[in-house]
This record gives C-alpha cells, structure tokens and sequence, in this order.
C-alpha cells in the first residue's frame, strides 16, 4: 500500500540499549523528517533529509543518529537510549504538491525504563 | 531565532465557532500550516496560507497576516469529532533547508 510507514509502533526498552525506529515511504518523496512529540513541547525536529545521503540536524539531534542509503527509507537509531529519550517518535516525508505540506507516519511510541 | 505561540487548551460548545490564534517569531518563512490531531493518532493536514488573507475549506478557514507574524484557525458549526489537538507550523524552505516547525499546539474539548 502506498503512503508512509513506521516500524515499531510501540517498544520498550532499557537504559543504555541501542534501538532503531523504522520509516518507509512508497511515494518517493525526496524530503523526510523525524520528530519527536512530548507533552508541553509539541513535536520537535530531531533530523531531516533532503535526498539519499544529505541528512541535517533539527532542533534536538543529540542523542540521535539517522542514515538514508535509500529515498524510500530514513531509520533513527538511538545508539545509547536514555529515560528521556521516552517520547512518541513521527516520520513525515514533504508532498511535492503546491502546499508543501507533510505526511506523517502512525508514530512509535518508545519507553526507556 | 524560532518562536511559535498558541493557547494551550480551549473549550468550545457543539454547534458553536471557535477561533485559535497562532503567532510567529521565525527567521524563515514560507507559508503556515495547520494541523489536526486526535489523541493517539498522527497530524494530519488542514490549511495552508502563504499570501495574507483567509483562506475557507468548508467548516474550516485559515488567516494569515504576515506584518503582524499571526495566523488563526476559525472552526465553525463545532462537531464532537473536532475535539483534537491543532498544531500552528511554519514552514521554512529555501536552499539546502526545508523544514516545518510546530508550536505546542492547542487542545480543543468540544462539549454537548
């Protein structure tokens, strides 16, 4: 099915464990985005990618590490994951239309413990 | 510098008109956003001005004045089904730069 896909949508895991999070597109979007959504901030750009291989830091990236080998895939990896890293984590990617508006993934919701 | 204000919550009546303000302090602009979200789900899209003026798609409209750096969102003949977070983003594209950033978003509980 076409549209923008997160894996998992919902994952616990400990204090100092690695884990990535999943984002799939089938419209071959150039523009992706990862954010993350937490009470009282709203959602916070953590990275975004412009193309295959360009990534850049948004507003929070430490902590983070993304990677983008192909259009159609943008995975976050928390390599060291911390108690307040516990977020719900969207993927967008940027519609090509006049609008400029994003599509967003169902979300993952991660817990650190 | 980014800085994107809106309320935290409102309460509005089925049937009634409700108005979100949104202003806006950013070193980009390309156009400003709405978004709507329910609980546990993702921001969907809702309007899009770039130019001042309103902006009408059925029960929503949209306004922009770019001078003043504010925006509000106007929801009119409130369903319960309104009830949702609604997210003000600008958008900031140009160059190697393209990129959405969201206020905190403001709660909206619709009652009988």
């Amino acid at each position: 099915d076409a549209g923008i896909t997160q894996s998992p949508r919902y994952k616990i895991t400990e204090t100092g464990r690695q884990v990535t999070l999943m984002c799939h597109q089938t419209w071959s979007h150039s523009y992706m985005f990862w954010y993350r959504q937490d009470l009282g901030h709203g959602l916070r750009l953590i990275y975004y990618s412009a193309a295959a291989d360009i990534t850049d830091k948004g507003e929070v990236p430490d902590g983070y590490v993304v990677s983008r080998s192909k259009t159609e895939n943008f995975p976050l990896t928390l390599e060291s994951a911390t108690r307040s890293q516990t977020s719900v984590y969207f993927c967008a990617s940027l519609g090509g239309g006049p609008t400029g508006e994003l599509f967003f993934g169902e979300g993952s919701r991660l817990t650190v413990l | 510098g980014q800085n994107i204000d809106q309320p935290t919550e409102m309460t509005a009546t089925e049937g009634a008109i409700v108005q979100i303000n949104c202003t806006y302090q950013t070193s980009g602009f390309n156009g400003l956003f709405w978004y709507q979200q329910h609980a546990g789900e993702a921001p969907t899209f809702l309007s899009y001005n770039v130019l001042d003026g309103l902006e009408e798609k059925g029960r929503f409209s949209s306004f922009l004045s770019r001078s003043k750096g504010y925006s509000y969102l106007l929801l009119k003949e409130l369903q319960m089904k309104d009830s949702a977070s609604y997210l003000c983003a600008v958008g900031n594209y140009g160059g190697a730069t393209n990129k959405l950033i969201f206020g905190t978003g403001t709660l909206l509980a619709v009652q009988p």
